[in-house]
């Protein structure tokens, strides 16, 4: 039983588009949700991060959104580029230092020119 | 500085084969861990070390061994190689248990036959 779910599993976006994708927990002892970004034949990378002391995190053309009574939280991509084509994956971890990730089943993101 | 390196690459492997997957990383971190990712499930954590000749289990101990003998490598050992571990291994490594940024190598692929 995933504890972190995540989807859609697929997403195709128009360049320009914003990519939305969305992740939901169920154990309230996480408090630390980070999102990696993971290329063809590449280890995973973190890209941004929230804990839930704020509603939402945003680095240049990514945000989190993060909804802590709905215990939901999401990643948006604005202006969506075709180098932004990856597999992303949203995590949890009952310590904010991340330790003991619970990884959510993943998305890959096309992004059309 | 290379980061976190794995061999092999990729690895074919019967049923009842033993193996070492090799893991090194030079940045001189002390959290060193192992994960495997498979499809749909995104990565679930086997072992992680806090540092040398410090161990514990992750969410899917079963069927490996790992050993910190020194603060560069953190090899993990399939004893008795099972269809079932047929999957993609990832090594990552942080500066430390209470540091949030994890290093990612770039995986080993294994299929066990």
């Amino acid at each position: 039983q995933q504890q972190v779910k995540q989807s859609p599993q697929s997403l195709i976006v128009q360049k320009g588009g914003i990519s939305i994708i969305n992740c939901a927990y169920e154990n309230t002892a996480f408090d630390y949700f980070p999102w990696y970004q993971q290329f063809p034949g590449k280890g995973p990378a973190l890209l941004i991060a929230i804990r839930p002391d704020v509603s939402e995190k945003k680095e240049g053309r990514f945000t989190i959104s993060f909804n802590k009574s709905a215990k939901q939280f999401s990643l948006h991509i604005m202006d969506s580029q075709p180098g932004d084509s990856a597999t992303y994956f949203c995590a949890a971890s009952p310590n904010n230092a991340g330790n003991m990730l619970t990884f959510g089943g993943g998305t890959r993101l096309m992004v059309k020119p | 500085n290379a980061g976190v390196t794995q061999t092999p690459k990729f690895q074919v492997l019967k049923t009842g084969q033993s193996m070492t997957l090799q893991c090194a990383q030079d940045m001189n971190h002390e959290y060193m861990s192992w994960y495997r990712q498979d499809p749909g499930m995104g990565l679930r954590l086997i072992h992680y070390s806090v540092g040398a000749g410090i161990t514990d289990q992750g969410e899917v101990p079963n069927g490996y061994n790992v050993s910190r003998s020194t603060t560069e490598d953190f090899p993990l050992r399939l004893l008795s190689a099972a269809p079932s571990q047929t999957s993609v291994y990832f090594c990552a490594s942080k500066r430390s248990y209470v540091q949030e940024t994890q290093y990612f190598g770039p995986g080993t692929r294994l299929l066990v036959l």
